[in-house]
């Protein structure tokens, strides 16, 4: 079964302060990896899609970066409208239509304080 | 392209009676998800559809619990004989076809059963 493991599970951080979110996986094949950001009462908003170890990805102020056993979100140097739930996911290879799905950690709550 | 929709965005019930959510997915997408998001956990899998055929089923879908993508557009998610253990984010998503994986999700319908 796939699983998905993030630490820690809240993050408190002063504004400027860089940091790292961990995800570990375990996958039967991985197809991708997902990182979600998720504001309260809110859906997931996609942030970046990693498909093979050693693949890294940018935006703004993050960075996402994969091996075959973990991906780590690097925040540099946040600010308070970075404050958001985490969500990592995976999707193994689909075989005859199935596991298509997404299976989730549940996430990281990060506060980035003024 | 408006983004994955969802109606009600909000839902009060008591136990015992019927829910039905719709949702509409980004134009042209033609696989659809459903999950569902307990506070405190990531999104869980439900079920998907790849035009109108419902191609999985989570063990999670007992059978009070139905959905349905008729016309490969909208999908709508009904549960019958509503349970307080049924209170929760149901979210919707949708991916393009192709070899793009990523999900797009909406903004959610929150249910609570009282």
């Amino acid at each position: 079964e796939d699983q998905v493991t993030q630490s820690p599970e809240a993050l408190r951080l002063q504004e400027g302060e860089s940091s790292s979110l961990n995800c570990s996986y375990t996958v039967s094949g991985l197809r991708g990896l997902f990182w979600y950001r998720q504001d309260p009462g809110k859906g997931p908003e996609f942030l970046f899609t990693l498909y093979s170890a050693g693949e890294e990805k940018e935006k703004e102020r993050l960075k996402a970066t994969l091996t075959k056993k973990e991906s780590f979100l690097h925040i540099t140097a946040p600010k308070p409208e970075d404050s958001a739930t985490y969500l990592c996911a995976v999707q193994a290879r689909e075989i005859g239509g199935a596991n298509s799905k997404l299976t989730f950690g549940k996430g990281i709550t990060l506060s980035v304080r003024p | 392209d408006t983004g994955v929709s969802q109606n009600p965005r909000h839902k009060i019930t008591k136990r015992g009676q019927n829910v039905t959510f719709r949702c509409d997915p980004i134009s042209e997408h033609n696989r659809l998800y459903w999950y569902r998001q307990t506070l405190g956990q990531g999104p869980e899998f439900l079920t998907y559809f790849q035009n109108e055929a419902q191609l999985e089923k989570s063990r999670l879908l007992s059978d009070r619990f139905s959905a349905e993508r008729p016309k490969g557009s909208f999908s709508t998610l009904e549960i019958q004989r509503t349970e307080q253990g049924d209170s929760a984010m149901y979210l919707c998503a949708s991916k393009t076809p192709g070899h793009q994986e990523t999900q797009y999700f909406g903004p959610g319908t929150r249910l609570l059963v009282l």
